[in-house]
C-alpha cells in the first residue's frame, strides 16, 4: 500500500493563477517532505523541501504547507508560468534520507 | 561536471535475459540508489548504497543486485529478466548530509 498519494493525476491551470498540487501520507514517522519536479525524457529535479518542524517554506513563487494533524502537504505555485507544465512529485522520508517513498505524481498543464 | 550519467537510454530485452544498467557520477557523492517509475505508481526504490562496499535493498528489490565497488559507479543488475521488470529506471545521488537527491535521465526498459 502506498505511504503517499497523489490523488489528482492531472491539473490544469491558467497562466498567471495559483496552482496547488496536494500530496496525502500514512505513515506518522514521516518528518521530511520533498517536492520534485519531472519534465518528459528527464530525471525529476529537486524543488522545495519542509522539515515537520515547519508548517511552511517558500522559496520565490514556490511554496509548501504542511498539516501534520492531518497528514497533508500542499504545494503553491504563484503566479503559474507556462513552462511550471510538467510532473510534481511529492516524497518523504522517515529522517534517515536513505530511504525516500514517492507519490505517483501529478501532471500540471499551465496554458498560455 | 557530467552529473549523474545513465546507459543505455533504451533497451528491449527478452524474457529471461540478463543486462546490466549503468549509473555513473562525478559529484563525489557518498549516496546512490535506483529506482523504479511504473504509471500510477510513482518512483519506488529498488536498492541503495551509502558508499563504496556498502548496499542496501529498498521497497522493491527482487529480481535485482546491485554492487559498489567505487564511489562513483553502482550497477543495476537484472539476472533473468521478467516482462513485470518493464519499467523506466532512475539512478539517483546525493551527499552524505544532505536530502536533495540528483536524478540521472533514466533508462527504458522494455521485457517481452
Amino acid at each position: 500500500d502506498q505511504q503517499v498519494k497523489q490523488n489528482s493525476p492531472s491539473l490544469s491551470v491558467q497562466e498567471g493563477r495559483i496552482s496547488i498540487l496536494n500530496c496525502d501520507y500514512t505513515n506518522s514517522m514521516f518528518d521530511y517532505f520533498l517536492w520534485y519536479k519531472k519534465y518528459p525524457a528527464e530525471g525529476p529535479t529537486f524543488l522545495i523541501s519542509i522539515s515537520s518542524i515547519k508548517d511552511k517554506n517558500e522559496d520565490g513563487r514556490f511554496t509548501v504547507f504542511l498539516n501534520k494533524s492531518a497528514k497533508h502537504l500542499s504545494l503553491h505555485i504563484v503566479p503559474s508560468q507556462p513552462g511550471d507544465s510538467a510532473v510534481y512529485f511529492c516524497a518523504a522520508s522517515d529522517g534517515n534520507f536513505n530511504k525516500f517513498y514517492f507519490g505517483s505524481g501529478t501532471k500540471l498543464n499551465v496554458k498560455p | 561536471n557530467a552529473g549523474v550519467t545513465q546507459t543505455p537510454k533504451f533497451q528491449v530485452l527478452k524474457t529471461g535475459q540478463s543486462m546490466t544498467l549503468q549509473c555513473a557520477q562525478d559529484m563525489n557523492h557518498e549516496y546512490m540508489s535506483w529506482y523504479r517509475q511504473d504509471p500510477g505508481m510513482g518512483l519506488r526504490l529498488i536498492h541503495y548504497s551509502v558508499g563504496a562496499g556498502i548496499t542496501d535493498q529498498g521497497e522493491v528489490p527482487n529480481g535485482y543486485n546491485v554492487s559498489r565497488s567505487t564511489t562513483e559507479d553502482f550497477p543495476l543488475r537484472l539476472l533473468s529478466a521478467a516482462p513485470s521488470q518493464t519499467s523506466v529506471y532512475f539512478c539517483a545521488t546525493r551527499l552524505g548530509n544532505s536530502y536533495e537527491q540528483y536524478f540521472g535521465p533514466g533508462t527504458r526498459l522494455t521485457v517481452t
